[in-house]
């Protein structure tokens, strides 16, 4: 079945690092979507990304999408304590329904 | 700013018994979707729904789970008798693909659903 894998599942940084997470699909995807979620609360969309090697950018934010659309990056640069929450990227398959796979999560802790 | 709604916060329910879990969607969304998390773990696909069907469904959603709408704004989640791994936050997700500019899933608050 679809996997989709991040990594690192925990990251501490302190506040002012900067702070990636990496996603990884065992298939090829039609595009990939960014969530956050706080602790205690649920995931909130953050950005969709659909063409291959596309990059965007939210303030200190950064998507990636690889060239092969299989894997996938956020980069937040300069943390601040507001980023604190788990990060899951969440990929989907044109041919596998209506349905986005959730990878399996990074949790951020910004030590202040 | 819109919101898809979900009753009730927290459900706990005994084991075997049927539990109903609540959804109002983006009253202008056409897709909605549940999703389940077990503490501490990633979000999983129940299932979704559109123009009053079941579109895809998981390994997870078995016999015992049946999704409803019943009205024009509640969808709804019914879990026929629970177990105890039944237990988690219940999401509920609508979403609107009349662009492809950039859309996604609104979730909402969760029912947090506990089985003893």
């Amino acid at each position: 079945g679809q996997q989709v894998m991040q990594i690192p599942q925990y990251q501490h940084v302190q506040e002012g690092e900067d702070f990636t997470t990496y996603c990884n699909s065992s298939t090829t995807l039609s595009n990939i979507q960014w969530y956050k979620q706080r602790p205690g609360g649920h995931p909130v969309f953050l950005i969709q990304l659909v063409k291959s090697g596309e990059v965007k950018k939210q303030k200190r934010l950064t998507f990636q999408f690889g060239e092969a659309k299989k894997n996938s990056s956020l980069h937040i640069t300069a943390t601040q304590t507001t980023d604190v929450g788990t990060y899951f990227c969440a990929g989907y398959l044109a041919n596998t329904g209506n349905q986005f796979y959730f990878g399996t999560g990074t949790s951020l802790t910004v030590i202040p | 700013e819109p919101e898809v709604t979900q009753t009730p916060s927290h459900q706990v329910t005994q084991m075997g018994q049927e539990v109903i879990l609540r959804c109002v969607p983006i009253s202008n969304h056409l897709y909605f979707y549940w999703y389940r998390q077990i503490l501490g773990q990633k979000v999983e696909f129940l299932v979704s729904f559109y123009n009053n069907e079941i579109s895809e469904k998981s390994e997870i959603f078995d016999d015992q789970f049946s999704v409803e709408r019943p009205d024009g704004s509640n969808f709804t989640l019914k879990i026929r008798s629970t177990k105890l791994e039944d237990s988690a936050m219940y999401f509920c997700a609508s979403s609107d693909k009349s662009t492809d500019a950039n859309y996604g899933y609104t979730f909402g608050s969760g029912t947090r659903l506990t089985v003893v």
